[in-house]
């Protein structure tokens, strides 16, 4: 299975501002995905990351706010823009092969204040 | 719209103790359901893939079962130990996507 080294593990940001996520995956993999799980919350997908075309969005989720990069088949970024204290929450990606397994990167604990 | 349902929400059993967690689906037209751990503030742990023409699948202490038909699996633990707590969610991915649809999950205490 492919490892998924995602940073930064968490951080603290202040309001109004960005954050970029990144994954980097040890493989080629044709699906990365993107998901939030607020605190005692599920998963949640926010996106697929495709390679060479804009992501697919999930309902309540759009691009303006939440941009994705996926420039080949090992690396994704994830950017949180105009940050508010409600956009608190774990982030996380994923990525396989449906024939396979997904697995999931490490995580990363955002606080906005 | 696939629905994924894990009971019990929580679970505290002692050390040494099998244990089961169910996890049910509503649509039966998967292609594959997997089973992860997670530990408290990190990342999901792969456990088991169960393909959707397989019945179970063994890792260790671990067994999960599938039963389309019915729309459930199944982990089991055997002999538990409190390295086992955690958060387990099953996720099924559906046969005409590559997505995974999530349960919220049974947190799991092993008592020493």
């Amino acid at each position: 299975s492919a490892v998924i080294s995602q940073k930064p593990s968490r951080d603290i940001c202040q309001r109004g501002t960005s954050l970029t996520i990144q994954c980097q995956v040890d493989s080629q993999v044709t699906m990365m995905f993107w998901y939030r799980q607020q605190p005692g919350q599920s998963l949640t997908l926010i996106a697929t990351a495709n390679q060479g075309s804009e992501a697919t969005y999930e309902s309540g989720f759009v691009i303006d706010k939440f941009p994705i990069s996926r420039p080949n088949l090992t690396f994704s970024t994830l950017t949180v823009s105009n940050m508010s204290p409600e956009d608190s929450s774990i982030y996380l990606c994923s990525g396989g092969e449906r024939d396979y397994g997904y697995t999931f990167g490490s995580g990363t604990r955002l606080t906005v204040v | 719209k696939q629905e994924v349902t894990q009971i019990p929400a929580a679970l505290s059993v002692p050390e040494g103790e099998n244990l089961v967690l169910n996890c049910s689906f509503t649509d039966s037209a998967i292609y594959n359901l997997q089973w992860f751990r997670q530990d408290p503030g990190k990342g999901l742990t792969s456990l088991l893939l169960i393909q959707s023409s397989q019945r179970e699948q063994t890792s260790g202490r671990l067994n999960a079962s599938l039963d389309k038909s019915s729309g459930r699996s199944t982990l089991y633990i055997a002999a538990s130990q409190p390295g086992d707590s955690a958060t387990y969610l099953c996720a099924a991915c559906g046969a005409g996507s590559y997505q995974l649809t999530f349960g919220k999950g049974t947190k799991l205490s092993v008592i020493p």
